[in-house]
Protein backbone atom coordinates (compact mmCIF):
# COMPACT_ATOMS: atom_id res chain seq x y z
CA UNK A 1 0.00 0.00 0.00
CA UNK A 2 0.86 3.09 -0.59
CA UNK A 3 1.34 6.45 1.99
CA UNK A 4 2.44 9.90 1.40
CA UNK A 5 3.41 11.63 5.07
CA UNK A 6 3.33 15.55 5.12
CA UNK A 7 4.57 15.64 8.91
CA UNK A 8 3.88 19.92 8.86
CA UNK A 9 0.27 20.59 9.77
CA UNK A 10 0.78 24.17 9.79
CA UNK A 11 3.76 26.64 8.84
CA UNK A 12 3.35 30.51 9.31
CA UNK A 13 6.13 32.82 7.66
CA UNK A 14 6.31 36.21 7.29
CA UNK A 15 6.55 37.59 3.67
CA UNK A 16 9.58 37.37 1.82
CA UNK A 17 10.56 34.34 4.11
CA UNK A 18 11.76 31.23 2.37
CA UNK A 19 9.80 27.95 3.44
CA UNK A 20 9.94 24.13 2.74
CA UNK A 21 7.18 22.10 3.10
CA UNK A 22 8.31 18.07 3.34
CA UNK A 23 6.93 15.26 1.91
CA UNK A 24 7.88 11.45 2.39
CA UNK A 25 6.19 8.92 0.62
CA UNK A 26 6.29 4.76 1.00
CA UNK A 27 5.85 2.49 -1.78
CA UNK A 28 6.90 -0.50 -3.22
CA UNK A 29 6.47 -0.28 -6.52
CA UNK A 30 9.76 0.97 -8.70
CA UNK A 31 7.97 3.26 -11.15
CA UNK A 32 5.44 5.66 -9.45
CA UNK A 33 4.85 9.66 -9.72
CA UNK A 34 4.93 12.23 -6.87
CA UNK A 35 2.75 15.44 -7.26
CA UNK A 36 2.11 18.72 -5.64
CA UNK A 37 -0.78 20.74 -5.77
CA UNK A 38 -2.28 23.40 -4.26
CA UNK A 39 -5.24 24.64 -2.20
CA UNK A 40 -6.50 27.86 -1.99
CA UNK A 41 -9.20 28.70 0.22
CA UNK A 42 -11.89 28.88 -2.85
CA UNK A 43 -10.99 24.92 -3.00
CA UNK A 44 -9.76 24.18 -5.98
CA UNK A 45 -6.66 21.98 -6.57
CA UNK A 46 -4.22 23.90 -8.40
CA UNK A 47 -1.73 21.51 -10.08
CA UNK A 48 2.07 22.15 -9.53
CA UNK A 49 4.49 19.56 -10.20
CA UNK A 50 4.28 16.37 -11.48
CA UNK A 51 7.96 13.78 -11.22
CA UNK A 52 8.21 10.31 -12.19
CA UNK A 53 10.24 8.14 -10.21
CA UNK A 54 13.05 7.88 -12.82
CA UNK A 55 13.97 11.53 -12.38
CA UNK A 56 15.73 12.59 -9.59
CA UNK A 57 16.44 16.43 -11.15
CA UNK A 58 15.50 18.89 -9.17
CA UNK A 59 13.03 21.16 -10.47
CA UNK A 60 12.86 25.32 -10.49
CA UNK A 61 10.10 27.25 -11.61
CA UNK A 62 10.28 30.59 -10.94
CA UNK A 63 10.09 30.79 -6.78
CA UNK A 64 9.41 27.14 -6.70
CA UNK A 65 11.69 24.42 -6.57
CA UNK A 66 11.55 20.51 -5.77
CA UNK A 67 14.20 18.42 -4.38
CA UNK A 68 13.30 14.66 -5.14
CA UNK A 69 15.53 12.61 -2.96
CA UNK A 70 14.48 8.50 -3.99
CA UNK A 71 17.37 7.55 -0.85
CA UNK A 72 15.25 9.09 1.58
CA UNK A 73 11.83 8.91 -0.13
CA UNK A 74 11.31 12.54 -0.02
CA UNK A 75 9.81 15.16 -2.50
CA UNK A 76 10.33 18.34 -0.41
CA UNK A 77 9.02 21.72 -1.73
CA UNK A 78 10.54 25.03 -1.03
CA UNK A 79 9.19 28.59 -1.88
CA UNK A 80 11.60 31.70 -2.28
CA UNK A 81 10.38 34.70 -0.61
CA UNK A 82 7.15 34.00 0.10
CA UNK A 83 4.19 36.27 -0.99
CA UNK A 84 1.14 36.14 0.60
CA UNK A 85 -0.67 34.91 -2.44
CA UNK A 86 0.84 31.64 -1.11
CA UNK A 87 -1.10 31.39 1.46
CA UNK A 88 -3.09 27.94 0.96
CA UNK A 89 -3.22 24.03 1.82
CA UNK A 90 -0.31 22.28 -0.05
CA UNK A 91 -0.78 18.69 -1.36
CA UNK A 92 1.58 16.25 -1.66
CA UNK A 93 0.32 12.76 -3.98
CA UNK A 94 1.78 9.64 -5.11
CA UNK A 95 0.46 7.60 -7.96
CA UNK A 96 2.25 4.22 -8.51
CA UNK A 97 2.51 2.24 -11.81
CA UNK A 98 3.18 3.68 -15.43
CA UNK A 99 -0.56 4.39 -15.92
CA UNK A 100 -2.72 6.24 -14.62
CA UNK A 101 -3.96 4.96 -11.28
CA UNK A 102 -5.47 6.75 -8.22
CA UNK A 103 -3.75 9.35 -6.34
CA UNK A 104 -3.01 8.97 -2.68
CA UNK A 105 -2.77 12.32 -0.53
CA UNK A 106 -0.45 13.46 2.17
CA UNK A 107 -2.52 15.00 4.89
CA UNK A 108 -1.62 18.70 3.62
CA UNK A 109 0.10 21.39 4.80
CA UNK A 110 -1.36 24.51 5.69
CA UNK A 111 0.91 27.59 5.12
CA UNK A 112 0.18 31.18 6.24
CA UNK A 113 1.92 34.31 4.65
CA UNK A 114 1.61 37.43 6.58
CA UNK A 115 2.16 40.70 5.95
CA UNK B 1 -5.78 19.57 -20.82
CA UNK B 2 -9.37 18.42 -20.35
CA UNK B 3 -11.32 20.70 -18.49
CA UNK B 4 -14.69 19.87 -16.18
CA UNK B 5 -17.51 21.27 -15.28
CA UNK B 6 -18.72 20.21 -11.78
CA UNK B 7 -21.95 20.61 -10.36
CA UNK B 8 -23.25 22.75 -8.33
CA UNK B 9 -20.20 24.23 -6.64
CA UNK B 10 -22.42 24.29 -3.43
CA UNK B 11 -25.21 23.49 -1.84
CA UNK B 12 -26.26 22.85 2.16
CA UNK B 13 -28.89 19.95 2.29
CA UNK B 14 -31.34 18.48 5.19
CA UNK B 15 -30.74 15.87 6.56
CA UNK B 16 -32.10 12.42 5.60
CA UNK B 17 -31.93 14.22 1.82
CA UNK B 18 -29.84 13.02 -1.09
CA UNK B 19 -27.96 15.32 -3.58
CA UNK B 20 -26.12 14.21 -6.92
CA UNK B 21 -23.12 16.09 -8.05
CA UNK B 22 -22.37 15.88 -11.90
CA UNK B 23 -18.89 16.56 -13.52
CA UNK B 24 -18.77 16.80 -17.33
CA UNK B 25 -15.53 16.44 -19.40
CA UNK B 26 -14.92 18.43 -22.55
CA UNK B 27 -13.45 15.07 -24.10
CA UNK B 28 -13.82 11.04 -23.21
CA UNK B 29 -11.64 10.09 -20.50
CA UNK B 30 -11.94 6.14 -19.55
CA UNK B 31 -11.24 6.91 -15.95
CA UNK B 32 -13.27 9.52 -13.57
CA UNK B 33 -12.37 9.48 -9.76
CA UNK B 34 -14.27 10.69 -6.55
CA UNK B 35 -13.08 12.34 -3.83
CA UNK B 36 -14.01 13.49 -0.93
CA UNK B 37 -12.48 15.97 1.60
CA UNK B 38 -14.02 16.47 5.27
CA UNK B 39 -13.29 19.58 6.71
CA UNK B 40 -9.63 20.62 7.07
CA UNK B 41 -8.71 17.03 5.97
CA UNK B 42 -7.06 15.85 3.06
CA UNK B 43 -8.79 14.08 -0.31
CA UNK B 44 -10.07 10.23 0.18
CA UNK B 45 -10.77 8.59 -2.74
CA UNK B 46 -14.59 7.06 -2.62
CA UNK B 47 -14.24 5.26 -5.88
CA UNK B 48 -13.41 4.94 -9.34
CA UNK B 49 -15.87 5.17 -12.24
CA UNK B 50 -15.12 3.33 -15.56
CA UNK B 51 -17.69 3.84 -18.79
CA UNK B 52 -19.74 0.35 -19.33
CA UNK B 53 -18.86 -0.88 -15.70
CA UNK B 54 -19.87 -0.69 -12.48
CA UNK B 55 -17.53 1.98 -9.96
CA UNK B 56 -14.91 0.21 -7.71
CA UNK B 57 -15.71 1.81 -4.44
CA UNK B 58 -12.49 2.07 -2.07
CA UNK B 59 -12.83 0.65 1.67
CA UNK B 60 -15.56 2.83 4.05
CA UNK B 61 -17.85 3.43 1.23
CA UNK B 62 -20.90 1.78 0.39
CA UNK B 63 -22.88 2.11 -2.98
CA UNK B 64 -25.79 2.14 -1.37
CA UNK B 65 -24.57 5.27 0.13
CA UNK B 66 -22.54 7.13 -2.49
CA UNK B 67 -24.16 5.73 -6.26
CA UNK B 68 -22.24 6.69 -9.34
CA UNK B 69 -23.36 6.65 -12.69
CA UNK B 70 -20.81 6.67 -15.82
CA UNK B 71 -22.86 6.39 -19.05
CA UNK B 72 -20.31 7.25 -21.49
CA UNK B 73 -16.97 8.85 -21.14
CA UNK B 74 -17.60 12.61 -20.67
CA UNK B 75 -20.23 12.30 -17.94
CA UNK B 76 -20.54 10.97 -14.30
CA UNK B 77 -22.49 11.37 -11.61
CA UNK B 78 -22.05 10.76 -7.80
CA UNK B 79 -25.18 11.25 -4.85
CA UNK B 80 -24.70 11.40 -2.14
CA UNK B 81 -27.51 9.47 -0.11
CA UNK B 82 -29.64 9.56 3.56
CA UNK B 83 -27.26 12.81 4.24
CA UNK B 84 -26.33 13.37 7.70
CA UNK B 85 -24.05 15.80 9.13
CA UNK B 86 -21.19 14.02 8.79
CA UNK B 87 -21.18 14.18 5.08
CA UNK B 88 -20.72 17.78 4.94
CA UNK B 89 -17.53 17.90 2.74
CA UNK B 90 -16.10 19.19 -0.78
CA UNK B 91 -16.78 16.04 -3.18
CA UNK B 92 -14.61 16.76 -6.16
CA UNK B 93 -14.43 14.52 -9.27
CA UNK B 94 -10.78 13.71 -11.29
CA UNK B 95 -10.00 12.57 -14.44
CA UNK B 96 -6.70 10.61 -15.69
CA UNK B 97 -5.98 12.86 -19.03
CA UNK B 98 -3.08 11.64 -21.01
CA UNK B 99 -2.62 15.03 -22.64
CA UNK B 100 -2.11 16.99 -19.21
CA UNK B 101 1.00 17.81 -18.18
CA UNK B 102 0.16 16.65 -14.44
CA UNK B 103 -2.05 13.44 -15.80
CA UNK B 104 -5.08 14.37 -13.87
CA UNK B 105 -7.25 17.63 -14.12
CA UNK B 106 -9.88 17.99 -11.44
CA UNK B 107 -13.28 19.75 -11.24
CA UNK B 108 -13.95 22.92 -8.98
CA UNK B 109 -15.64 20.99 -6.17
CA UNK B 110 -18.80 20.65 -4.74
CA UNK B 111 -19.00 22.23 -1.06
CA UNK B 112 -21.82 20.19 0.76
CA UNK B 113 -23.24 21.30 4.37
CA UNK B 114 -26.08 19.53 5.60
CA UNK B 115 -27.85 20.60 8.73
Amino acid sequence: AQKVTQAQTEISVVEKEDVTLDCVYETRDTTYYLFWYKQPPSGELVFLIRRNSFDEQNEISGRYSWNFQKSTSSFNFTITASQVVDSAVYFCALSVGSGYSTLTFGKGTMLLVSP
Amino acid sequence: SAVISQKPSRDICQRGTSLTIQCQVDSQVTMMFWYRQQPGQSLTLIATANQGSEATYESGFVIDKFPISRPNLTFSTLTVSNMSPEDSSIYLCSVASTTALDGYTFGSGTRLTVV
